[in-house]
């Protein structure tokens, strides 16, 4: 079974629409983190927690939000979607803690469609 | 200003044909080197972690380097499954905190 899971692996929807991208994982890890991939820009951070009191914004957090259900469980919200926000979205986690470097390990993948 | 420059942006290879990708970086408060492999449409799949120059560790036909300012991920004999986007990131600590940069990636395609 993989470590870290996401959910939905694709989807589409309309704009203005609410939708929300679940995280999960099973590698104990502490800290979770969201980023989105686009075609020649690479990977772009948007929102990370380093536990589950602990959610920061990343360079690109405007137009989401984030929930830590638990450590294990990391989910982004999208309040109004808009078709700038199509992309692939992805969940990373990393140990944490006194881990040196801290190597991050990445999920699957949402591909999300607004239309 | 940090960032990472990954060069080429595209590489085609003969199958056996061995190369080298470049990872230059101009950060402060190096923490870790990261490569990874992405196939279309998925997560980026973690291949080694690097700290120290001098550094080098491998894996099958990939052999990763470290310097000061630069990171190579060496290709030897590459064959057609090698083919992959090869991403570059680096772990700084900066106003307090950690922080990730990637870099855009190298597409490289190795022909039977």
């Amino acid at each position: 079974d993989a470590d870290v899971t996401q959910t939905p692996r694709n989807r589409i929807t309309k704009t203005g629409k609410r939708i929300m991208l679940e995280c999960s994982q099973t590698k104990g890890h502490d800290r979770m983190y969201w980023y989105r991939q686009d075609p020649g820009l690479g990977l772009r951070l948007i929102y990370y927690s380093f536990d589950v009191k602990d959610i920061n914004k990343g360079e690109i957090s405007d137009g989401y939000s984030v929930s830590r259900q638990a450590q294990a469980k990391f989910s982004l919200s999208l309040e109004s979607a808009i078709p700038n926000q199509t992309a692939l979205y992805f969940c990373a986690t990393s140990a944490g803690g006194r881990a040196f470097p801290d190597t991050q390990y990445f999920g699957p993948g949402t591909r999300l469609t607004v239309l | 200003e940090d960032q990472v420059t990954q060069s080429p942006e595209a590489l085609r290879l003969q199958e056996g044909e061995s190369s080298s990708l470049n990872c230059s970086y101009t950060v402060s408060g190096l923490r870790g080197l990261f490569w990874y492999r992405q196939d279309p449409g998925k997560g980026p799949e973690f291949l080694f972690t690097l700290y120290s120059a001098g550094e080098e560790k491998e894996k099958e036909r990939l052999k990763a380097t470290l310097t000061k300012k630069e990171s190579f991920l060496h290709i030897t004999a590459p064959k057609p499954e090698d083919s992959a986007t090869y991403l570059c990131a680096v772990q700084v600590f900066t106003s307090g905190t950690y922080k990730y940069i990637f870099g855009t990636g190298t597409r490289l395609k190795v022909l039977a």
